[in-house]
């Protein structure tokens, strides 16, 4: 595997389930986020890991839980979300924390809350 | 706050022509500039960034964009399109805060373009 990777690529859930996303870097980077991506709207940062430890949440809902193990794993946990929370799920690294340092994005979860 | 504004949302043109895809961006500190490229089905991919320096930024796949800071504007361009161009185009900012780190990229809504034969 190169590059970044995002399992699973696609999850349907209902609002009333816990269900995880995986992101993996094999870039050897020190920072990861999550980006949302919905239709019509700009993509939105959630979260920032720098070093494994959270830097940056967005105002994010506390339905959505990051964990970051190591600097090459992210994870997002979700539960009891809402149907406005379907969109694109973007996992991205970097070789270090901000926008000066160039992101690199995985192919994304698309995530349907029914 | 910062904002970015992608004028087009669609931009239809033939193979061969030149497109640029605009965008306009607010903010009241120095800025970063970024356009990212998104095809069907992947993550997004950076075509070019301007950091500092030359205002005319050449990125990957012979598109070239220029900063304007007095019209807050940074336009991507390619003097000529190629069909395997068709895929959504994504201008973002952020604040250079020297004094410390900054995460943030602010997106625009993208645009989409679509190279017709």
């Amino acid at each position: 595997e190169t590059g970044v990777t995002q399992t699973p690529r696609h999850l349907v859930m209902g609002m009333t389930n816990k269900k995880s996303l995986k992101c993996e870097q094999h870039l050897g980077h020190n920072a990861m986020y999550w980006y949302k991506q919905s239709a019509k709207k700009p993509l939105e940062l959630m979260f920032v890991y720098s070093l494994e430890e959270r830097v940056e949440n967005n105002s994010v809902p506390s339905r959505f839980s990051p964990e970051c193990p190591n600097s090459s794993h992210l994870f997002l946990h979700l539960h009891t979300l809402q149907p406005e929370d379907s969109a694109l799920y973007l996992c991205a690294s970097s070789q270090g924390a901000g926008t000066y340092y160039e992101q690199y994005f995985g192919p994304g979860t698309r995530l349907t809350v029914t | 706050a910062q904002s970015v504004t992608q004028l087009d949302s669609q931009v239809p043109v033939f193979e061969e022509a030149p497109v640029e895809l605009r965008c306009n961006y607010s903010s009241s500190v120095s800025v970063y500039l970024f356009w990212y490229v998104q095809y069907p089905n992947q993550g997004l991919q950076l075509l070019l960034k301007y950091l500092s320096g030359s205002t005319l930024v050449k990125g990957i796949n012979g598109f070239e964009a220029e900063f304007n800071k007095s019209q807050t504007s940074f336009h991507l361009r390619k003097p000529s399109v190629h069909i395997s161009d068709t895929a959504e185009y994504f201008c973002a900012v952020s604040d250079t805060n020297s004094g410390g780190s900054n995460y943030k990229l602010t997106f625009g809504k993208g645009t989409l373009l679509t190279v017709n034969p």
